[in-house]
């Protein structure tokens, strides 16, 4: 069973950091690509970054370009978010899905369960 | 970045009625589309991809259609569990964006 279970939200202040981590399980975890989604509370899906099988591309949005880094660590399953200069306009539950296949260009067919980050002074 | 527009917004309707929802892309992305479904405080949940392909174990009732910059989702006969909110999405660049989500309500 694909499993993906996100940690590190919490609450920060305006101009902070966070590493969010997306602990993956149950499929060969590097031979999909990765993407973080966010949600703004009752808001709709906004796409945040996404990133190849292995690593060497990495595509964010417009908002949080230069602030937020995708990473990934294949030998531990593991998905990153690396968030600084955090707004108050990026509080959101935080997801992260796999992608169907080794492409950043196709669609997620699993999320998380989400981990939610609170910017407020 | 391409632009995805979801019509209506807020759908009533009742158990047993057909229903379509709208998307529509600003520049055309052949059938590089998924609908999702989202319930309060949950994660969303794969439907259709490619536009029309039915994913696995998703009941038969859903039904995706469309090309270029026009798709529709329809659900035939609603049932209780399918009132939620659903998603469109567009996967045709990198940069994959979302249309703003129409909520389906019991009337």
């Amino acid at each position: 069973e694909v499993q993906l279970l996100e940690s590190g939200g919490g609450l920060v202040q305006p101009g902070g950091s966070l590493k969010l981590a997306c602990v993956a399980s149950g499929f060969t975890f590097d031979i999909h690509a990765m993407t973080w989604v966010r949600q703004a509370p009752g808001k709709g899906l906004q796409w945040v970054s996404s990133i190849t099988i292995g690593g060497h591309g990495a595509y964010h949005s417009d908002s949080v370009e230069g602030r937020f880094t995708i990473s990934r660590d294949n030998s531990k399953n593991t998905l990153y978010l690396h968030m600084n200069s955090l707004r108050p306009d990026d509080t959101a539950m935080y997801y992260c899905g796999k992608s169907v296949d080794i492409a950043v260009t196709n669609y997620i067919d699993h999320w998380g369960q989400g981990t939610l980050v609170t910017v407020s002074s | 970045d391409i632009q995805m527009t979801q019509s209506p917004s807020t759908l009533s309707a009742s158990v047993g009625d057909r229903v379509t929802i709208t998307c529509r892309a600003s520049q055309s992305i052949t059938t590089w589309l998924a609908w999702y479904q989202q319930k309060p405080g949950k994660a969303p949940k794969l439907l259709i991809y490619e536009a029309s392909s039915l994913e696995s174990g998703v009941p038969s009732r859903f039904r995706g259609s469309g090309s270029g910059t026009e798709f529709t989702l329809t659900i035939s006969s609603l049932q209780p569990d399918d009132f939620a909110t659903y998603y469109c999405q567009q996967y045709n660049r990198y940069a994959h964006t979302f249309g703003q989500g129409t909520k389906l309500e019991i009337k």
